[in-house]
This record gives structure tokens, sequence and C-alpha cells, in this order.
């Protein structure tokens, strides 16, 4: 059974930080992962979708690794400013009699102080 | 605007009413799914659907209904047999069933009064 772990649960930072935010999952035949951002109170916003075979994803200053072997997936902020405050979530998806969902873990809350 | 809208934003329940809440999808998407998030914890699903006219349980479907008559709709029903239903609740879409790139609405905050 597929099952996703992100630490921390919760990180502050200062401003102009690099970050990194931690993914990890229990079975590592995954077809992708996907990194969303949601902000208090509102649905999710997709940042980046990595592929398997693909080692980075990157997106102005977002850069998502995977290591599918280890089971793992890195979301890296570079230069974090206090609009990046929100909760990061990653999501891989599995297949099951026909159809496929996507299995999420708990979330990391960010907050980026002036 | 293309997208997905969720209503309302804020329901509230009194216990042993059913409530239904609303999304609908403008993207022209085939796949229409369910997701319950609580605090601390990761997104669980409902129910999903691949087509109109069909629908399937999720992980969590007791005290759920869903209905998918038209492409654009996909209702959810909160009945009275939900003994916890105070959660936020997200509708997401995806290109067609077999796609895994997930796209959300707003979300529907639901308390128990």
């Amino acid at each position: 059974k597929q099952e996703v772990t992100q630490i921390p649960a919760a990180l502050s930072v200062p401003e102009g930080e690099n970050l990194v935010l931690n993914c990890s999952f229990t079975d590592s035949a995954i077809y992708n992962l996907q990194w969303f951002r949601q902000d208090p109170g509102k649905g999710l916003t997709s940042l980046l979708l990595i592929q398997s075979s693909q080692r980075e994803q990157t997106s102005g200053r977002l850069n998502a690794s995977l290591d599918k072997s280890s089971g793992r997936s890195t979301l890296y902020i570079a230069a974090s400013q206090p609009g990046d405050s929100a909760t990061y979530l990653c999501a891989v998806p599995v297949f099951s009699g026909g159809y496929n969902k996507l299995i999420f873990g708990a979330g990391t809350r960010l907050a980026v102080h002036p | 605007d293309g997208g997905i809208t969720q209503s309302p934003k804020y329901l509230f329940r009194k216990e042993g009413q059913n409530v239904t809440l609303s999304c609908e999808q403008n993207l022209n998407h085939d796949a229409m799914y369910w997701y319950r998030q609580d605090p601390g914890q990761g997104l669980r699903l409902i129910y999903y659907s691949q087509i109109v006219n069909d629908f399937q349980k999720g992980d969590i479907a007791e005290g759920y209904s869903v209905s998918r008559e038209k492409k654009e709709s996909f209702p959810l029903t909160v009945t009275s047999a939900q003994k916890n239903p105070t959660a936020f609740y997200l509708c997401a879409s995806s290109p067609t069933q077999g796609s895994t790139e997930a796209f959300f609405g707003q979300g529907t905050r639901l308390t128990v009064v």
C-alpha cells in the first residue's frame, strides 16, 4: 500500500533563505509525482509534475527532484519570499481497478517572515 | 475563464440534515473527483467519476452520495449517515480517466452546528 510522508510538518524561515521540503513514498514504482501549493482555506494549485523518467523539473524559483530508488522527492525553493508562505503537498498516483487516484502527504506548512 | 467552481465556500449543517456541495467544471474533463481534507492530514478520496452516468466509491464513501448526469457537474451529498462531516471538501478533475494530473477547485468548508 502506497504511503506518502512529508517532513517537516511545519517550517518557519526568514526571507531570502533557500529551503528544501521533503516527500517520501513507500512504493517506488510510481508513474509520476506532483507538488501542490495550498493557501489557507483555498484549493490546491499544481506547481510541478515530475515524471518517473525525469530526475528534475524546474519552474522559476522552484526545483523538484525525484529519486525513485530511494522513494524520495524534494522541492527546493530559492530565495524564499513572504508570498511563498503556504502549505505544500506532494502526491503520487495509484492505479487500482481501472482507475487512478492520488495519494497525498499531510503537507509542510511554510511560513516565510520578512 | 476555464476552471473548477465549487459552491458554496462555507456551508453549515444541522444534525440529521443532508446537504449538497456543488462542483462544476468547464475544462471539458472526463474524470472528476471528490476529496476530503482534515487538519494535519492528507486528502482522502470520497468518490470519483470517469465518465457521465458512472461513478465509483473511493476510500471513505460511507455517508456520502454523488451523481454525474452531466459531464461538467459532479455534486456531492453529505447525508445524515456521515457521523463526522465537518471538514474541507475539494473537487478535482482530470482530462481523461487515465490522466494523473489533477486540477482542483477552491473548496467548500462544511461545519456541523
